[in-house]
């Protein structure tokens, strides 16, 4: 069965300093993986995805992905974080009976001033 | 342009009521899927549409749940004699494929229900 996890449910930066929330994942067969963005009260914002090819994916806002095999991560990157970044991060893997996906529990990014 | 829109935003009910939650997709999207987010997890799957037809409902939690998108557009989300447990919000997404397409669907605000 497909599955992601975030092992950090909260992620402390000061603004300006670079920033990675983390994400593994296990499947069965090829990994199509996503990242997602919640702002309070707001539904989910699409950031980047990885199907194929380069390893480094680019997103929305600054944001961008390095996805690896061998260590089954996907972890999101930023090199310089701003104080609206803050809010939840979902990392997503497409279920591979279907269009579905699987979310992890999300990690609450606090950027500080 | 419009995103997916869903209604209502808040719907609170008593315990054994029956709902209904509309999603409007964003034109042109064959593919509607439905998930539950309750307090602090991610997202779970709860069905997904094709067009017209449910072409993976396993994650309906029991046959209390039911939806339809009797059109191809419009989805409604069915809840029969609701119980406390069934607080969350649910979301609704859409994209152009689902199956052998890869792209990123697009979320709705959430339709937040509270059973008292």
């Amino acid at each position: 069965a497909q599955s992601v996890a975030q092992p950090e449910d909260q992620v402390n930066v000061a603004e300006g300093n670079p920033l990675t929330v983390k994400c593994t994942y296990s499947v069965s067969g090829n990994p199509y993986l996503f990242w997602y963005v919640q702002y309070p009260n707001r539904g989910l914002q699409f950031l980047l995805k990885y199907i194929t090819g380069d390893n480094l994916v680019k997103g929305s806002y600054g944001f961008e992905a390095e996805f690896n095999k061998s260590q089954t991560s996907f972890h999101l990157k930023k090199p310089s974080a701003l104080v609206s970044d803050s809010a939840l991060y979902f990392c997503a893997v497409r279920d591979d009976q279907g269009g579905k996906l699987i979310f992890g529990q999300g990690t609450e990014l606090s950027v500080k001033p | 342009g419009a995103g997916v829109s869903q209604t209502p935003s808040n719907k609170v009910t008593e315990k054994g009521k029956y709902v209904e939650l509309r999603c409007d997709p964003i034109s042109g999207h064959t593919a509607l899927y439905w998930y539950r987010q309750s307090l602090g997890q991610g997202p779970e799957f709860l069905i997904y549409f094709q067009g017209t037809g449910a072409a993976d409902d396993s994650g309906l939690p029991n046959d209390r749940f039911f939806a339809v998108r009797p059109e191809g557009s419009v989805s409604t989300l069915k809840i029969q004699r609701t119980e406390r447990g069934d607080s969350a919000v649910y979301l609704c997404a859409s994209s152009f494929l689902a199956g052998g397409g890869y792209n990123e669907q697009f979320f709705g605000p959430g339709t937040r229900l509270t059973v008292l």
